[in-house]
């Protein structure tokens, strides 16, 4: 199994571009998760999804959206991107309603100039 | 609103010294509780946790926590620490009937020989 992969790794963007972080897994995780991780600030999460179809909002969800059409695929999209935006995003999935583990990808830097 | 704090955001110790990180959380229902590392340009590994069993949980390489009700903590102690033990360490919390993993700002650990 690979687990959960992220792409790009890097990526760097133009204020106002959009793009496309790919997020996918083959654990048959129910529950999959975005975080963006700041210096000093933790991980804060963007948006969830519980299974396929079912998406919900984090803590910072301004500027993203999410999609589930399958289990495998949670892409994170963004319209208009900001130098605010400027971050580490890890994707993450696992069986929260049961144990609570999340398996975390190994995360996409993304910059914004 | 349910959260965790992690206080001190850097801690230094010399090998072979006891590990200690403090973690408090706020909320007045137990909820289930963890401990993640993660080690440089890497993804978060689960090193705990504590789902209302026992209240000294045991973790991978040797690491170990306890909850403590009447303190809201669940603190992380290792006896002697490893030039390998080196990396950021999050305290997360997921509220019973949620789907949320709320993590901590995070502690970076430094081990000096």
């Amino acid at each position: 199994n690979a687990g959960v992969t992220q792409t790009p790794k890097f990526r760097i963007l133009k204020i106002g571009q959009s793009m496309t972080l790919q997020c996918t897994q083959d654990m048959n995780h129910n529950y999959m998760y975005w975080y963006r991780q700041d210096p000093g600030m933790g991980l804060k999460l963007i948006y969830y999804s519980v299974g396929a179809g079912i998406t919900d909002k984090g803590e910072v969800p301004n500027g993203y959206n999410v999609s589930r059409s399958t289990t495998e695929d949670f892409p994170l999209r963004l319209e208009l991107a900001a130098p605010s935006q400027t971050s580490v995003y890890f994707c993450a999935g696992g069986q929260t309603e049961t144990t609570g583990e999340l398996f975390f990808g190994e995360g996409s830097r993304l910059t914004v100039l | 609103a349910q959260s965790v704090t992690q206080l001190g955001s850097h801690v230094s110790v010399s090998e072979g010294a006891l590990v200690l990180l403090r973690c408090n959380y706020s909320s007045s229902v137990p909820p289930y509780l963890f401990w993640y590392v993660q080690y440089p340009n890497q993804g978060l590994q689960l090193l705990l946790k504590y789902t209302s069993a026992a209240t000294l949980v045991k973790g991978i390489n040797g690491f170990e926590a306890e909850f403590k009700k009447s303190e809201t903590s669940f603190h992380l102690t290792k006896p002697s620490a490893h030039m390998s033990d080196a990396a950021e360490y999050f305290c997360a919390v997921r509220l019973l009937g949620t789907d949320k993993l709320i993590f901590g700002t995070g502690t970076r650990l430094q081990v000096f020989p």
